[in-house]
Order: structure tokens, then C-alpha cells, then sequence
């Protein structure tokens, strides 16, 4: 029941931006994009989340399209720790889905 | 994270054992989750809990119990520890003042043999 899609892998040269596109074709009015990362096993970590406006962060920005079917997560200035898993979740954390649906992510390699 | 902290990081056990993972926040919310993750399948709920008199199952909670001790505490127990139980577990935060943005604990690697 996987709501996103997302690429399994991409890679990106150290100090360029890591740009990484996810499809939500059917995200509801009031659901939010969420995206966090996963370092090696470690706990899943937060980086931004949105709505319909673009936002941005000290980690990152969110760029949501005008439908809303898509986003692109951007890390301006990609470093080697950068290396992760990124999952990007529709999340509508105002009802009772109070359960983030981890995909497969997309395995960002970060490369010298 | 530091403010959402696991005990133990790492615990091997064998079949049959009763073991409790702790899990502890110093972030001030008030809700609460419990999850597992195996490989390939991604996090799947276990138990979770919006306030301290709120115990909820999640979607494999067979197995395993829950205490909530305070609102900063929040503990796992497998009663009788079985190798399917073998996995990574996570303890996670929320805050409705937060947009229930959930924040991880480091994990707990369990190893039923």
C-alpha cells in the first residue's frame, strides 16, 4: 500500500546537489510530505516536511510541485555523510494514521 | 538522536527468555512508538502510546508488551523471546504541537537464538 515512489539509487559527486524526486500521484488535501533518512542502521532521521509550499531548512529544502503528485528533496551541498537511505512518506499527521509507512527509499551514494 | 535513548544497544538472548528494552526522552512528548525493522521489509509498528494512560497495539504486537511507565519512559518487553524476533527495534517520539514529526531512538539489534 505503498503511497510514494521513489528510485532505489542514485549517486552524486561530493560538494554538488543531491537532488532526489518522489511520485505521491495520490496524496489527499490534507497529508503532508515527509522525508527522512537512514544512516547505516542507525535510527531513522528527520529532515523536512511540507505541505504545499516549498521549505526549506538548514539540512535541506522541499520542492512540491503545484498538484502535489510530486517533490523533490534537495541537499544544496552533498557531503560523503550525506550517504543514506531517503524515504520520502505521505503522512497526514493531523488524523488517526499515526504510523509513518517506510518505503524502500531511494540509497543516495555520495561519491569523493 | 540524543534526546530519545535506548537500553540496551545490542542484547543477545535465547529462546524462551523474557527481555525488556528500554527506551527514555528528554524531548518533552507526550506520544510514544515502539518498531521493528527487518530487512527488506522496512519499520512496522509494535505497540504505541499517546499519554501515559494510553496503550495502543500496533500492527504485529503479538508477542510483546508494553509499559509506559511516565511520560519519558517507555519500555518493550518480549515475554517469551523466539529467533522471528530476531531485528532492529526503534523506539520513536512525537508532539502534536510538533506536527507529530517522530524522532528515533539509536536503535536496540536483538539476536534470539
Amino acid at each position: 500500500d505503498a503511497k510514494t515512489t521513489q528510485p532505489p539509487s542514485m549517486d552524486c559527486a561530493e560538494g554538488r546537489a543531491a537532488n532526489l524526486p518522489c511520485n505521491h500521484s495520490t496524496i489527499s488535501g490534507n497529508e503532508y510530505v515527509y522525508w527522512y533518512r537512514q544512516i547505516h542502521s542507525q535510527g531513522p532521521q528527520y529532515i523536512i516536511h511540507g505541505l504545499k509550499n516549498n521549505e526549506t531548512n538548514e539540512m535541506a529544502s522541499l520542492i512540491i510541485t503545484e498538484d502535489r503528485k510530486s517533490s523533490t528533496l534537495i541537499l544544496p551541498h552533498a557531503t560523503l555523510r550525506d550517504t543514506a537511505v531517503y524515504y520520502c512518506i505521505v503522512y497526514n499527521s493531523g488524523g488517526s494514521n499515526y504510523k509513518l509507512t517506510f518505503g524502500k527509499g531511494t540509497l543516495l551514494t555520495v561519491n569523493p | 538522536d540524543a534526546d530519545v535513548t535506548q537500553t540496551p544497544r545490542n542484547r543477545i538472548t535465547k529462546t524462551g527468555k523474557r527481555i525488556m528494552l528500554e527506551c527514555s526522552q528528554t524531548k518533552g512528548h507526550d506520544r510514544m512508538y515502539w518498531y521493528r525493522q527487518d530487512p527488506g521489509l522496512g519499520l512496522r509498528l509494535i505497540y504505541y502510546s499517546f499519554d501515559v494512560k494510553d496503550i495502543n497495539k500496533g500492527e504485529i504486537s503479538d508477542g510483546y508488551s508494553v509499559s509506559r511507565q511516565a511520560q519519558a519512559k517507555f519500555s518493550l518487553s518480549l515475554e517469551s523471546a523466539i529467533p522471528n524476533q530476531t531485528a532492529l527495534y526503534f523506539c520513536a517520539t512525537s508532539d502534536v504541537a510538533d506536527k507529530e514529526t517522530q524522532y528515533f531512538g539509536p536503535g536496540t539489534r536483538l539476536l534470539v537464538l
